[in-house]
């Protein structure tokens, strides 16, 4: 079946340790999103990726990286600089609308819940 | 200024009843488009439904239906007869020229038994 995948469920940090935070589709979808979400709020954008081995900053970038070698995959790097990691991760993908070149509608993963200790 | 207002931080609801939630959006731009998101206790999100700027028409999918109304801004959603398994928290969202999504807070959605 064709879908998201995130990886692992939960995830528990250390202060000042990194790290990696997986994100995998098979929908053949080029761009890719990773969204941050904190308690009875919205979500808030991260990074995305429209094609292989390009990506911009969202609104809350600092402290975060990422990586798009495969269309595929879309692994986020939460960094020992990111102040407040504790949150609940959500990657999502789309696929672009032709001819006009804007995406279609976001699918999103099951999420990452982030944990430090 | 782009933003999605969802005034409603919680309803809670017996079952059977109709429950309207509210979705109000700003933006400058003559394109966009309209989303409504379910998420469960699970955490994933759910995509319900998209609309584009240019179509006012009302969607009716079972026992949701969604009211689009460019007059007032509003992009509400209707779940009518609900049940137990509509609790979640909906999201309304937009997208405007640079694709991005603009979410909402969200509305906690509880369905009594």
């Amino acid at each position: 079946d064709g879908g998201i995948t995130q990886s692992p469920k939960y995830l528990f940090r250390k202060e000042g340790q990194n790290v990696t935070l997986s994100c995998e589709q098979n929908l053949n979808h080029d761009a890719m999103y990773w969204y941050r979400q904190d308690p009875g709020q919205g979500l808030r954008l991260i990074y995305y990726s429209q094609i292989v081995n390009d990506f911009q900053k969202g609104d809350i970038a600092e402290g975060y990286s990422v990586s798009r070698e495969k269309k595929e995959s879309f692994p986020l790097t939460v960094t020992s600089a990111q102040k407040n990691p504790t949150a609940f991760y959500l990657c999502a993908s789309s696929r672009p609308i032709f001819p006009s070149g804007r995406t279609d509608t976001q699918y999103f993963g099951p999420g990452t819940r982030l944990t430090v200790l | 200024a782009q933003k999605v207002t969802q005034a409603q931080t919680e309803i809670s609801v017996v079952e059977k009843e109709d429950v309207t939630l509210d979705c109000v959006y700003e933006t400058r731009d003559t394109t966009y488009y309209l989303f409504w998101y379910k998420q469960p206790p699970s955490g994933e999100l759910v995509f319900l439904i998209r609309r584009n700027s240019f179509d006012e028409q009302n969607e009716i999918s079972g026992r949701y239906s969604w009211n689009f109304q460019k007059s007032t801004s509003s992009f509400n959603f209707t779940i009518t007869a609900s049940q137990v398994v509509d609790s979640a928290v909906y999201f309304c969202a937009l997208s405007t020229n640079t694709d991005k999504l603009i979410f909402g807070t969200g509305t906690r959605l509880q369905v009594f038994p």
